[in-house]
């Protein structure tokens, strides 16, 4: 899996948009970008994947670059249960031998 | 979507047993399943990947006969921690791979928090 870099720790207010980069250089070719949330004392939870330029969903989206090097998962209107970790994976999780996390993002959602 | 159960999710025992977790894909086949670990504010930590039918592959620094890996069907690993003591407390939670589309999926157990005396 290539190397993904994200901010440690981001705060936001309920109702605003928050947008977490992740920056990924060394991305290949049949590389995906997927993005997982966890609270605490539970397993991580699929939030979205993409390839290139915009995915969305309910939940979220992502946006990324033509280049491919980076990546921002973008949640509309957090609310304070949006208060989690975020990571972002980018390989091929079909292929890969290891699925190996970063140290993710710590958000915290205030009232 | 898919499900992974893991069991217990929680366990306390004295130092010196063993404890044994199970991970099970519900609703699909698992050929590849990865077993974390994860201490308080970090991040997940690969310990092993586990192959069905074969011997698992652990990462470098986790100790095979301390962290036995079993995969013995394609909806079963388990994992056993052998002799537990209270550095081996910690949150333990386990992945399914899922190959069905243009790409695979991960999906998460619940964890099994290990709490040894």
């Amino acid at each position: 899996l290539a190397k993904t870099t994200q901010p440690i720790s981001m705060d936001s207010y309920e109702g605003q948009e928050v947008n977490i980069t992740c920056s990924h250089n060394n991305i290949a070719t049949n590389d995906y970008i997927t993005w997982y949330q966890q609270f605490p004392s539970q397993g991580p939870r699929f939030i979205i994947q993409g390839y290139k330029t915009k995915v969305t969903n309910e939940v979220a989206s992502l946006f990324i670059p033509a280049d491919r090097k980076s990546s921002t998962l973008s949640l509309p209107r957090v609310s304070l249960s949006d208060t989690a970790v975020y990571y972002c994976l980018v390989g091929d999780i079909d292929r890969d031998d290891k699925i190996i996390f970063g140290k993710g993002t710590r958000l915290h959602i205030l009232p | 979507g898919a499900v992974v159960s893991q069991h217990p999710s929680r366990v306390i025992c004295k130092s010196g047993t063993s404890v044994k977790i199970e991970c099970r894909s519900l609703d699909f086949q698992a050929t590849t399943m990865f077993w974390y670990r994860q201490f308080p504010k970090q991040s997940l930590m690969l310990m092993a990947t586990s192959n069905e039918g074969s011997k698992a592959t652990y990462e470098q620094g986790v100790e095979k006969d301390k962290f036995l890996i079993n995969h013995a069907s394609l909806t079963l690993s388990t994992l056993t921690v052998t002799s537990a003591h209270p550095e081996d407390s910690s949150f333990y939670i386990c992945s399914a791979r899922w190959r069905g589309g243009r790409t695979g999926e991960l999906f998460f157990g619940e964890g099994s928090r290990l709490t040894v005396l």
